[in-house]
C-alpha cells in the first residue's frame, strides 16, 4: 500500500513554544490530507482536512490559529501547534488520500507523540 | 450527529478461537464502513472496507459483515494468533464524504 511518513515520531517541548509536525506521502500524490488527534484510550478525532493549495477546513472546536495546517505540495502537509500548552499533549496522526481517490481507505502516518511540559 | 460505538473496550480470547468485534452506528447511513488495526504508539493500518450494498467481505482470516438495517458491522478473526493482539478500529465515512469518523476501538488480546 501507499506510504505516509510522519516526522518527528515524538517531541517534547516547553509550554509556550511552537512545534511543527510534517506529513509526507512517499509514493503517491496526496490531494487530501487529514489530521487527527488521539488521546489515550480514545478514538481518533478529526482536527482538519487539507487539500493541496487551499486553506484547511477545521472541525468544530479546533482552533485554526493554534493548529496551523499547510498543504503546500502534493506530498507534504505540516501541522504547527503554536504556543503549545500541556493540554495539547497528545498523539497526532496524519492520513492521506491520493488523486482520484475520493473515498476508500486512508493511508496513515506513524503518528507523532507531543508532550508539552 | 453521527455516533459510532464499539461496545467492547477489551476482548480476551485464547489462541485458535474466533474473535468477534462489534461496531454499531447511529444517525447516519454510511456508503461504506472500514476496519483498521492500530498497534500501541503507531498509526492505524487499513484492513477491510465493506460497502453498503455488500453483506460480507473476506480477506484471509478476516471477515466483515455489514447490516445496514441493524446499523451494525461485525469483524471476525478466525484461528486467532497472539500476533493479532492489537486495537481494532471501526470507521465510517463522514457526512462530508471524505473524512473518516472512528470508533474508540476494541483492544484484542490473544493468549497462547
Amino acid at each position: 500500500g501507499a506510504v505516509v511518513s510522519q516526522h518527528p515520531s515524538w517531541v517534547i517541548c516547553k509550554s509556550g513554544t511552537s512545534v511543527k509536525i510534517e506529513c509526507r506521502s512517499l509514493d503517491f500524490q496526496a490531494t487530501t490530507m487529514f489530521w487527527y488527534r488521539q488521546f489515550p484510550k480514545q478514538s481518533l478525532m478529526l482536527m482538519a482536512t487539507s487539500n493541496e493549495g487551499s486553506k484547511a477546513t477545521y472541525e468544530q472546536g479546533v482552533e485554526k490559529d493554534k493548529f496551523l495546517i499547510n498543504h503546500a505540495s502534493l506530498t507534504l502537509s505540516t501541522l504547527t501547534v503554536t504556543s503549545a500548552h500541556p493540554e495539547d499533549s497528545s498523539f497526532y496522526i496524519c492520513s492521506a488520500r491520493g488523486r482520484g481517490q475520493a473515498t476508500g481507505e486512508l493511508f496513515f502516518g506513524e503518528g507523532s507523540r507531543l508532550t508539552v511540559l | 450527529s453521527q455516533k459510532i460505538e464499539q461496545n467492547s473496550e477489551a476482548l480476551n480470547i485464547q489462541e485458535g478461537k474466533t474473535a468477534t468485534l462489534t461496531c454499531n452506528y447511529t444517525n447516519y447511513s454510511p456508503a461504506y464502513l472500514q476496519w483498521y488495526r492500530q498497534d500501541p504508539g503507531r498509526g492505524p493500518v487499513f484492513l477491510l472496507l465493506i460497502r453498503e450494498n455488500e453483506k460480507e467481505k473476506r480477506k484471509e482470516r478476516l471477515k466483515v459483515t455489514f447490516d445496514t438495517t441493524l446499523k451494525q458491522s461485525l469483524f471476525h478473526i478466525t484461528a486467532s494468533q497472539p500476533a493479532d493482539s492489537a486495537t481494532y478500529l471501526c470507521a465510517l465515512d463522514g457526512q462530508a464524504g471524505t473524512a473518516l469518523i472512528f470508533g474508540k476501538g476494541t483492544t484484542l488480546s490473544v493468549s497462547s
